[in-house]
């Protein structure tokens, strides 16, 4: 079976600061990883995902992730985050069943 | 395409009512599922389906039931519904071979009182 543990349930940051949201899977085969981000109000929309290949992925809105298979880490970073990237980030995993963290409430502050 | 359709998107209920959640989807996608949102839990699967006329469960199936007998629409029905249902739920497809592209519908939030 397969499980995500997402590190911080929340990460407060002023804008323009880099950001990292940590997030750690459980899994006895190979997976597939996403990142999923709910503005508030809204439903979620796919932010990015690794499914072979590279382990640095690039997404939308400048964000990007690694996949770290030795330390079965999906961590997502953005360099310089702006007031409207506030919203709450979820790290999934798949292997047909998709399978969610608890989520990271992400807070940009001025 | 419209995607992924949900109504109503606010519901809310007595303890012991029974409604059902309707979703659709016009993408032509074998695999449809519903998950429960609760604060600090994340996204919980409660039902999924692989195609018409077959359904299974997720983690926390207790308290809903599902059918699919059209590729379209997956229904999520709560017979008796109870406080602890309070949630909101989101009802997603993807196409059953590409296990990754998953749609999400725009929720539904309900409250039992």
């Amino acid at each position: 079976a397969q499980s995500v543990t997402q590190l911080d349930s929340q990460v407060p940051v002023f804008e323009e600061a880099p950001v990292e949201l940590r997030c750690n899977y459980s899994s006895s085969v190979s997976v597939y990883l996403f990142w999923y981000v709910q503005y508030p109000n809204q439903g979620l929309q796919l932010l990015l995902k690794y499914l072979s290949g590279s382990t640095l992925v690039k997404g939308i809105n400048g964000f990007e992730a690694e996949f770290n298979k030795s330390q079965t880490s999906f961590h997502l970073r953005k360099p310089s985050v702006h007031i409207s990237d506030t919203a709450e980030y979820f790290c999934a995993v798949s292997r047909g069943k998709l399978i969610f963290g608890q989520g990271t409430e992400l807070s940009v502050k001025p | 395409n419209a995607g992924v359709t949900q109504t109503p998107k606010f519901q809310v209920l007595k303890t012991g009512q029974s409604m059902t959640l309707q979703c659709a989807q016009d993408m032509n996608h074998e695999y449809m599922s519903w998950y429960r949102q609760d604060p600090g839990m994340g996204l919980r699967l409660i039902h999924y389906s692989v195609g018409a006329g077959i359904t299974d469960q997720g983690e926390v199936p207790n308290g809903y039931n599902v059918s699919r007998s059209t590729t379209e629409d997956f229904p999520l029905r709560l017979l008796s519904a109870a406080p602890s249902q309070t949630s909101v739920y989101f009802c997603a497809s993807r196409r059953d071979s590409s296990p990754y592209e998953q749609y999400f519908g725009p929720g539904t939030r309900l409250t039992v009182t």
